[in-house]
């Protein structure tokens, strides 16, 4: 079964806090590692993605990702409320015709 | 910025009806994904479509679920015979080639079956 892992929050944080999101999953074979971020009644928007293991960043936002330890991680710094959001990590399942394996979603509150 | 459009956004039906939810996607791409998201659980792969035809297909897409690309721009979903647990938020979403890793979605419809 193939299974990625994420604790739904909610997650609430001050203003200017630096946030951690993770993600745990379970087949080896993932290769892409991607955050979405999703409000309320909106579609998942992808704010960014990572080939095999190491990080990478993007302004405010750092993925990074451990393949020997199957865990993935999205951190925000100087949050701000409109942050306030579900973060959504995803794997891509090559074997599958690049269908996205979803984590729960973490819902994330940034208190002004 | 091209974007994949939804209609319509909400969607309200009886149960045993039949209900049809239109995407549009970048008119460029090749690879086609339908997902849902029930209330407060994970997002889940229904069907993806490419070259005309269904290329992968979830348990959850059985027999009551059908998609088709009728015009060259248009992809949908068909729930041909509604139950209470389809209500959910269905997204589609398109990509441009097997290559790339973004995937772009639509905002999604509402569907709830009363």
């Amino acid at each position: 079964q193939k299974e990625v892992e994420q604790d739904p929050g909610p997650l609430s944080v001050p203003e200017g806090a630096i946030v951690s999101l993770n993600c745990t999953y379970s087949n080896s074979a993932f290769q892409y590692f991607m955050w979405y971020r999703q409000y309320s009644r909106k579609g998942p928007e992808l704010l960014m993605y990572t080939y095999s293991s190491g990080n990478k960043e993007d302004g405010r936002f750092t993925a990074q990702v451990d393949k020997s330890s199957k865990y993935i991680s999205l951190f925000i710094r100087d949050s701000q409320p409109s942050d306030s959001a579900t973060y959504l990590c995803a794997m891509i399942d090559m074997d599958s015709n690049y269908q996205l394996i979803w984590g729960a979603g973490t819902k994330l509150i940034i208190k002004p | 910025e091209p974007e994949v459009t939804q209609t319509p956004s909400h969607q309200v039906t009886q149960m045993g009806q039949e209900v049809i939810l239109r995407c549009v996607p970048i008119s460029n791409h090749l690879y086609f994904y339908w997902y849902r998201q029930i209330l407060g659980q994970k997002v889940e792969f229904l069907v993806s479509f490419y070259n005309n035809e269904i290329s992968e297909k979830s348990e959850i897409f059985d027999d009551q679920f059908s998609v088709e690309r009728p015009d060259g721009s248009n992809f949908t979903l068909k729930i041909r015979s509604t139950k209470l647990e389809d209500s959910a938020m269905y997204f589609c979403a398109s990509r441009d080639n097997q290559g790339t890793t973004e995937a772009f979605f639509g905002q999604g419809t509402r569907l709830t079956v009363v």
